[in-house]
């Protein structure tokens, strides 16, 4: 089983939507993280998180919310999903400062 | 900022050739960089950590060596494979709470 888990793997849904990424990890990590990863323009940070009580937010965080329901889960929520918001999203973890950082295999979003 | 750009963003070589991809950072007050390879539809997978303090890290085949100086990092893969085909991002991370700030990635062929 993967280390970090990330469902659904693929979506599509229409513009105005809501819609819930979710993110599992069986590492034992405290941090955990958000990107979005859009072609010609890398990985960015969306949210992280450094415990159950700890959230903040990344480079390009409006139009996102998220949730840390326990140490391992993070989920990203598009609260009114738009075009623009079509990309590959990915979870991360890590355990502290300075340490790597693993991914999940991600979710293809798609809004149209 | 910190700003990572990796040229080129495509190499094709012969399996067997020695190669190197090249990562440069734009704030010297680096604190680590961290080298990863994503295949198609899947997430990231570290390979080498570098710290600051550090000149070079070796896991296998790789190595990946940190020039602070220079704003440099390279990735050294030898006896290339097929199975190293893939795209390969750099990320460097400066001190505090401060995001992983991602290249665009090499796309890297190893024909056969």
């Amino acid at each position: 089983d993967a280390d970090v888990t990330q469902t659904p793997r693929n979506r599509i849904t229409k513009t105005g939507k809501r819609i819930m990424l979710e993110c599992s990890q069986t590492k034992g990590h405290d941090r955990m993280y958000w990107y979005r990863q859009d072609p010609g323009l890398g990985l960015r940070l969306i949210y992280y998180s450094f415990d159950v009580k700890d959230i903040n937010k990344g480079e390009i965080s409006d139009g996102y919310s998220v949730s840390r329901q326990a140490q391992a889960k993070f989920s990203l929520s598009l609260e009114s999903a738009i075009p623009n918001q079509t990309a590959l999203y990915f979870c991360a973890t890590s355990t502290g400062f300075g340490q790597p950082q693993h991914f999940g295999d991600g979710t293809r979003l798609s809004i149209l | 900022k910190q700003e990572v750009t990796q040229i080129p963003a495509a190499l094709s070589v012969p399996e067997g050739e020695n190669l190197v991809l090249n990562c440069s950072f734009t704030d010297s007050a680096i604190y680590n960089l961290q080298w990863f390879r994503q295949d198609p539809g899947k997430g990231l997978t570290s390979l080498l950590l570098i710290q600051s303090s550090q000149r070079e890290q070796t896991s296998g085949r790789l190595n990946a060596s940190l020039d602070k100086s220079s704003g440099r990092s390279t990735l050294y893969i030898a006896a290339s494979q097929p199975g190293d085909s893939a795209t390969y991002l750099c990320a460097g991370k400066n001190s505090g709470n401060t995001p992983l700030v991602f290249g665009k990635g090499t796309r890297l062929s190893v024909i056969a």
